[in-house]
């Protein structure tokens, strides 16, 4: 079973913490994601990496960086945590070839006060 | 405009009835496709791709329609157990996102 973990189901931070976000997967998949999911607003894509040290902007890139040392791991950095960052935060990951589906983390639900 | 949108429901209908959801793609570079389910606080997990020539699992069927980029889902004889929020997503090309639509809650009535 392809298995990916995020560290934590439940964080709460304060505004202008530093936050890291971890998430590994075990199938060395190439492909690693980073959602927040809203209500209302779906899914949006934070960041992407496609292999070691690359990353390419999703669609909210803004207060986010991310890691990608390891194929294994992916992590998210909110580099100064504020309210609105308060939201679920999902990892996926998946093979490169065409039509595979994208596995996921359990969440992580992120609380900034 | 968003790049994949879906109705976001909620669609209300009775144990046993046939419901059907679209979802609309803009980029016609898109290449893969799939529908996803996410229960109440859980993360989505793959329902089924879609492929070309439309493709069934069980009650479950899904089109593709090119010419007019959208893709569908078709629910039979709906159950209880089938109500959670149903998601597209699109694929562009091996190494690229993933973009999903918003999703479209479902829920089945006894």
């Amino acid at each position: 079973d392809v298995k990916v973990t995020q560290s934590s189901r439940y964080l709460v931070k304060r505004t202008g913490e530093k936050v890291f976000l971890e998430c590994v997967q075990d199938m060395d998949h190439e492909n690693m994601f980073w959602y927040r999911q809203d209500p209302g607003l779906g899914l949006r894509l934070i960041y992407f990496s496609y292999d070691v040290k690359m990353k390419e902007k999703g669609d909210i890139p803004e207060g986010y960086s991310v890691s990608r040392e390891k194929k294994e791991r992916f992590s998210l950095i909110l580099e100064s945590a504020s309210t609105n960052q308060t939201s679920m935060y999902l990892c996926a990951s998946n093979w490169i070839r065409m039509n595979t589906e994208a596995f996921f983390g359990q969440g992580t639900r992120l609380t900034v006060v | 405009r968003k790049e994949v949108e879906q109705d976001p429901g909620p669609f209300n209908v009775p144990e046993g009835a046939t419901v059907a959801f679209n979802c609309t793609y803009s980029n016609s570079a898109s290449q893969s496709f799939f529908w996803y389910r996410q229960d109440c606080r859980k993360e989505p997990k793959l329902l089924m791709s879609v492929y070309s020539s439309g493709n069934e699992d069980g009650r479950f069927t899904a089109q593709l329609n090119r010419a007019s980029q959208y893709i569908s889902l078709l629910i039979r004889d709906s159950k209880l157990s089938d109500s959670a929020t149903y998601l597209c997503a699109v694929k562009h090309s091996s190494a690229s996102k993933i973009i999903f639509g918003s999703g479209t809650r479902l829920s089945i009535r006894p």
